[in-house]
C-alpha cells in the first residue's frame, strides 16, 4: 500500500487540453514536492509547498497543497507535447527524514 | 545537468555477485541519498549520508550497504545479488541534511541481475 496514491495511473490527451493529477493520502506531510521524470533520466524538482492551502504557479503548471496538508494537485493548462512524462509526487512526514514518493502518473499529449 | 554524476550507467551481473554503484554529488552538496525505482515498486527511499555519517535509513535490505567518503563521494554496494535486485538506482544530493531540501537527481544506473 502506498502512502501517497497518484491518480490516475495513465493519461493520454492531445495538445492543447487540460488535465489534473492527483496525489492523497491519509497521512498528514510537512512538505509535498512534485517531480517530472523522462525515460532514462532522473526525477527533476517542480515545486515544493510546505504550507496548507498553498498555491503556486509556475507557467501553465498549477500545484495546489490541500489545507490539511494530506493531499496535493498539480493542474496544467493547454498540455503540449513537452509536458509528456512521468510525474511523481513526494512527501515528507512531519516526524521522519524521509522523501515518499507515489507511484506516479505517465503522461502522453500528443500533437 | 543535475550536477550529479553516477557511474556506471548500465550493469548486467549475474545472482550471487556483488557490485558498487558511485555516485559523485554536486559541488557543495553534503547530503547524499540513494533511491532504488522499479516497476513494481516505483521510487523507494534507500539511505541518506549526511556529510559522511548515515541520517536515515528507509527500505533497505541487509545485503545492501552504503557509504560516504571524505570527498563526500558516495557507493553503494548491492551483494549476493537476486534477480529481483534489477532496477534503476539513482542517487541525490542536497545542500544541507533536510529531506524537504530541493533534492538534485542523477540519471542513474541500471542494474540487470540475469
Amino acid at each position: 500500500t502506498q502512502l501517497l496514491e497518484q491518480s490516475p495511473q495513465f493519461l493520454s490527451i492531445q495538445e492543447g487540453e487540460n488535465l489534473t493529477v492527483y496525489c492523497n493520502s491519509s497521512s498528514v506531510f510537512s512538505s509535498l514536492q512534485w517531480y517530472r521524470q523522462e525515460p532514462g533520466e532522473g526525477p527533476v524538482l517542480l515545486v515544493t509547498v510546505v504550507t496548507g492551502g498553498e498555491v503556486k504557479k509556475l507557467k501553465r503548471l498549477t500545484f495546489q497543497f490541500g489545507d490539511a496538508r494530506k493531499d496535493s494537485s498539480l493542474h496544467i493548462t493547454a498540455a503540449q507535447p513537452g509536458d509528456t512524462g512521468l510525474y511523481l509526487c513526494a512527501g515528507t512526514m512531519e516526524y521522519g527524514n524521509k522523501l515518499v514518493f507515489g507511484a506516479g502518473t505517465i503522461l502522453r499529449v500528443k500533437s | 545537468d543535475s550536477g550529479v554524476t553516477q557511474t556506471p550507467k548500465h550493469l548486467i551481473t549475474a545472482t550471487g555477485q556483488r557490485v558498487t554503484l558511485r555516485c559523485s554529488p554536486r559541488s557543495g552538496d553534503l547530503s547524499v541519498y540513494w533511491y532504488q525505482q522499479s516497476l513494481d515498486q516505483g521510487l523507494q527511499f534507500l539511505i541518506q549520508y549526511y556529510n559522511g555519517e548515515e541520517r536515515a535509513k528507509g527500505n533497505i535490505l541487509e545485503r545492501f550497504s552504503a557509504q560516504q567518503f571524505p570527498d563526500l563521494h558516495s557507493e553503494l554496494n548491492l551483494s549476493s545479488l537476486e534477480l529481483g535486485d534489477s532496477a534503476l538506482y539513482f542517487c541525490a544530493s542536497s545542500v544541507g541534511g533536510l529531506a524537504s531540501e530541493t533534492q538534485y537527481f542523477g540519471p542513474g544506473t541500471r542494474l540487470l541481475v540475469l
